[in-house]
């Protein structure tokens, strides 16, 4: 968790609102990837970044490699936005082997 | 979507015994990985694999094995359980983009270990 810092830890958000989740590299990466991991448990990939944006209906994410962080921006929380957001970077420059954070937890309130 | 899919889905065990998890996955992807997570600790990499064969140490790597026969299946074996042991186990599977190195992980849905 140390080399992938997340924040903030835990968020509550009003449905129809805006936010965005931060994480920070104490290390170089080449790429990040965003997950989200479901009340039930269930892990699904979100973005896999080089440097740049990318955009997928309500979310948007970007990574800076030269200031080593990236934002997962979410437009019009939904209740189904709900869950646990992970980035997770490839430190080594080795993108079969990926340093996770250790999560912001994201509850959208009705 | 990539399909992973982990058996057993729950399972207890005792203190001593043997456990074996296991991962299959169908979209021929060359990377397969082992994972925990535990509240505060988020998900660490146990073992890995690049195909058929091959099985890689990842950060915490005590206390299990590894075995990939196939380029379908990835098992983690616990020879001898331990109550720390406890926890969540995700197996994922993604591509190596040759050149462009994509690696997108797909997860299975995880096992519940405990060990009494």
């Amino acid at each position: 968790g140390d080399q992938v810092k997340q924040s903030p830890s835990a968020l509550s958000l009003q449905e129809g609102t805006n936010s965005a989740l931060r994480c920070n590299f104490s290390i170089a990466t080449t790429t990040v990837q965003w997950f989200l991991q479901n009340p039930r448990g269930s892990l699904m990939n979100l973005f896999y970044l080089v440097p740049g944006t990318k955009e997928n209906g309500r979310l948007k994410s970007t990574f800076n490699s030269k200031e080593s962080y990236s934002t997962l921006h979410i437009r019009d929380a939904q209740l189904e936005d709900s869950g646990t957001y992970f980035c997770a970077a490839d430190g080594t420059g080795n993108t079969r082997k990926l340093i996770f954070g250790l999560g912001t937890t994201l509850q959208v309130q009705p | 979507e990539a399909a992973v899919t982990q058996s057993p889905r729950n399972k207890v065990a005792v203190t001593g015994g043997k456990v074996t998890l296991s991962c299959n996955q169908t979209n021929n992807h060359n990377n397969m990985y082992w994972y925990r997570q535990d509240t505060g600790h988020g998900l660490r990499l146990i073992h890995y694999s690049y195909g058929a064969g091959s099985t890689e140490k990842g950060d915490i790597p005590d206390g299990y094995k590894a075995s990939r026969p196939s380029q379908e299946n990835f098992s983690l074996i616990l020879e001898l359980a331990t109550p720390s042991q406890t926890s969540v186990y995700f197996c994922a599977s993604g591509d190596w983009g040759g050149g462009g190195g994509q690696n997108t992980l797909y997860f299975g849905a995880g096992t519940r270990l405990s060990v009494l």
